[in-house]
């Protein structure tokens, strides 16, 4: 996962509770995508982004949002978690002029009380 | 809408079997397809990407074909070890930062 990196790995809440999960990247890639895993399902997408300053929402946006206020950082934010918001968390980078090869943190593993 | 399917969710062959992992999506209009390894408590590690106009990828032990008139992505693995016991995932990539991913195969390989 080197060039990824998601604070923090581990996190508990408790409902209503608020939090931001950063993603920093090194590659200097101008896509970042935020996605949630859960059991027997594929990887979902919440919000991305497609440059500096600009972010989207994706498959699964409620209660969630973004920023991207520098090229390098992604935010995903829960303003009041909910118990539904239990599952792992991913970001991954692309290279939107290359091969579109996503590249993936190691995740943050939230559980909301 | 695009869909991802696997099967089967889980596999359990004995050590150096060779090996086929199944990929299936319904709409034929991708931009690629990649294959992902996920080890346990970990994230997505990238295997191979096939571009839309390929027929197929190796790197190693492991050959992806694409077959996009069937919707159809197969994962071979030769010679499996008890190191390749992972959960493989397949994700289609479909445009407009849409990537569609299956919900993964579950490999065990018994030494």
């Amino acid at each position: 996962n080197a060039g990824v990196t998601q604070t923090p790995k581990f996190r508990v809440l408790k409902t209503g509770q608020s939090m931001t999960l950063l993603c920093a990247q090194d590659m200097n890639h101008e896509y970042m995508y935020w996605y949630r895993q859960d059991p027997g399902m594929g990887l979902r997408l919440i919000h991305y982004s497609v440059g500096e300053g600009t972010t989207a929402k994706g498959e699964v946006p409620d209660g969630y949002n973004v920023s991207r206020l520098k090229k390098q950082n992604f935010l995903l934010g829960l303003e009041s978690a909910a118990p539904s918001q239990t599952s792992v968390y991913f970001c991954a980078i692309q290279d939107g002029g290359g091969k579109n090869i996503q590249y993936f943190g190691a995740g943050t593993r939230l559980s909301v009380l | 809408k695009q869909e991802v399917t696997q099967i089967p969710a889980a596999l359990s062959v004995p050590e150096g079997e060779n090996l086929v992992l199944n990929c299936s999506f319904t709409d034929s209009a991708i931009y690629n397809l990649q294959w992902f390894r996920q080890d346990p408590g970990k994230g997505l590690t990238s295997l191979l990407l096939i571009q839309s106009s390929q027929r197929e990828q190796t790197s190693g032990r492991l050959n992806a074909s694409l077959d996009k008139s069937s919707g159809r992505s197969t994962l071979y693995i030769a010679a499996s070890q008890p190191g390749d016991s992972a959960t493989y995932l397949c994700a289609a990539f479909t445009g407009g930062f849409k990537t569609i991913f299956g919900a993964g195969t579950r490999l065990f390989v018994k030494a």
